[in-house]
């Protein structure tokens, strides 16, 4: 079945520093990528959505200069959390879409980021 | 406006008994329905999902689900379940593009 390999799982910064997450589609080509943030016990909560070549898609509240995205092939993409304060602790979840609309998105094992 | 909902936040059954995580959603038209799983610090594995067609769609691990379009639900059972089944789950939906929109999830606790 389809993979997505989200790297590094869990990482601890300091405030101010930036921290890059990994999203890679292992065995297919993925033309949509989704960033997500869960917050403990609760849902997923769509932050941009990523094509690849092209400009992010930001949901509304979250800043786009803070989340950078960058989908530069069709089996990678990056999230960049710049300036990093304790608020940004979170759980990160990519997930992967083969572009097809009803086509289920595959998810990364996500990432714990937690700063101090 | 679309939504999920989930309406139970958490659920515990005894081990072996039977099990229904309840979902709702708000659309003028059928969407793509999902069931997700979700382990503590993992991500999400999907369980199953319904596109058209059969409405009681199965699943990996045992599970199903059933559609009803009169109801607006997408319920996930399974007849028995076992202690590997305690985790997050979620329902979430496709109104019409590839995003998901997710319910707030169901906390399901499996006791001896």
């Amino acid at each position: 079945g389809a993979v997505v390999s989200q790297h590094p799982s869990w990482v601890i910064c300091k405030s101010g520093t930036s921290v890059k997450i990994e999203c890679r589609s292992l065995d297919f080509q993925a033309t949509t990528m989704f960033w997500y943030r869960q917050f403990p016990k609760q849902s997923l909560m769509l932050m941009a959505t990523s094509n690849e070549g092209s400009k992010a898609t930001y949901e509304q509240g979250v800043e786009k200069d803070k989340f950078l995205i960058n989908h530069a092939s069709l089996t990678l993409s990056t999230l960049t959390v710049t300036s990093a304060h304790p608020e940004d602790s979170s759980f990160y979840i990519c997930s992967a879409s083969r572009g097809v609309t009803n086509s289920p998105l595959h998810f990364g094992n996500g990432t714990r980021l937690t700063v101090t | 406006a679309q939504s999920v909902t989930q309406p139970d936040i958490h659920i515990t059954v005894s081990e072996g008994a039977s099990l229904e995580l309840r979902c709702n959603y708000s659309y003028g038209a059928t969407p793509y329905l999902f069931w997700y799983v979700q382990s503590p610090g993992q991500g999400l594995q999907l369980l199953l999902k319904y596109f058209s067609g059969d409405t009681l769609v199965q699943g990996i691990k045992g599970f199903e689900a059933e559609f009803k379009r009169s109801q607006s639900s997408f319920n996930l059972r399974k007849p028995s379940v076992h202690w590997s089944d305690a985790a997050e789950y979620f329902c979430a939906a496709n109104f019409g593009n590839e995003k998901l929109t997710f319910g707030t999830g169901t906390r399901l606790t499996i006791i001896p």
